[in-house]
């Protein structure tokens, strides 16, 4: 079952513009991963954000996280056309289980 | 090399056949993971080996489904007497041990399709 959901499901947005995305979990977590897909295939790690955390940034991601509201955001700014994939928020419970459980993921097309 | 890999890229198969997926993950990770995502869907885990065990397998669906890493490395994810609702992608990961938080190394991922 899938832990998340991201929102929106579909971004679409002009090259230079910001993207954000949101997602929402159920249950206490440890931590919180976002990762990118191209084309249906493997999955790209982007970042981390551990449960004591709020904020983190990564060159142009920032990554904010609010653990009352069991929600976090991923910022993409200017954006760029090779952006365009799906972006999948993932967590892993408190409880020591290792398995990630991914959201729907959010598909950003970001036009030239 | 220095990600995950995995074979076959594509595997088309009939209903009721048996078929093997190979994992090879970064050397010197200890964990793995295997995953399966549908269309449209973020993945959904599978089962998850520490070394040579699996630690985690509360995700196979079924008994048909089963997975082995004997020497702690490469691990093969097999499916007996498939049903096309079978067909999905199937990624498996792999991580550190022994640092945390884990961050997990995707491989491409091989397409199964039951026809």
């Amino acid at each position: 079952s899938q832990q998340g959901e991201e929102d929106p499901q579909a971004l679409s947005i002009q090259e230079g513009e910001n993207a954000t995305m949101n997602c929402s979990y159920k249950t206490s977590i440890n931590n919180l991963q976002w990762y990118r897909q191209n084309s249906g295939r493997g999955l790209v790690h982007l970042i981390l954000i551990r449960s004591n955390e709020r904020e983190k940034h990564s060159g142009r991601l920032r990554v904010t996280l609010d653990t009352s509201k069991k929600s976090s955001s991923l910022l993409i700014t200017a954006s760029r056309a090779a952006d365009t994939a799906s972006y999948f928020c993932a967590t892993d419970k408190d409880t020591g289980r290792r398995a990630l459980t991914f959201g729907s993921g959010t598909r950003l097309q970001v036009q030239p | 090399g220095a990600g995950v890999s995995q074979t076959p890229s594509n595997k088309v198969t009939e209903k009721g056949k048996y078929v093997e997926l190979r994992c090879d993950p970064i050397s010197g990770h200890t964990a793995l993971y295997w995953y399966r995502q549908s269309l449209g869907q973020g993945p959904e885990f599978l089962i998850y080996f520490q070394g040579t065990g699996a630690a985690d397998d509360s995700g196979l669906p079924n008994d048909r489904f089963f997975a082995v890493r004997p020497e702690g490395s490469v691990s093969t994810l097999k499916i007996q007497r498939t049903e096309r609702g079978d067909s999905a992608v199937y990624l498996c990961a792999s991580s550190l041990r022994g640092q945390g938080p884990y961050e997990q190394y995707f491989g491409p991922g091989t397409r199964l399709t039951v026809t």
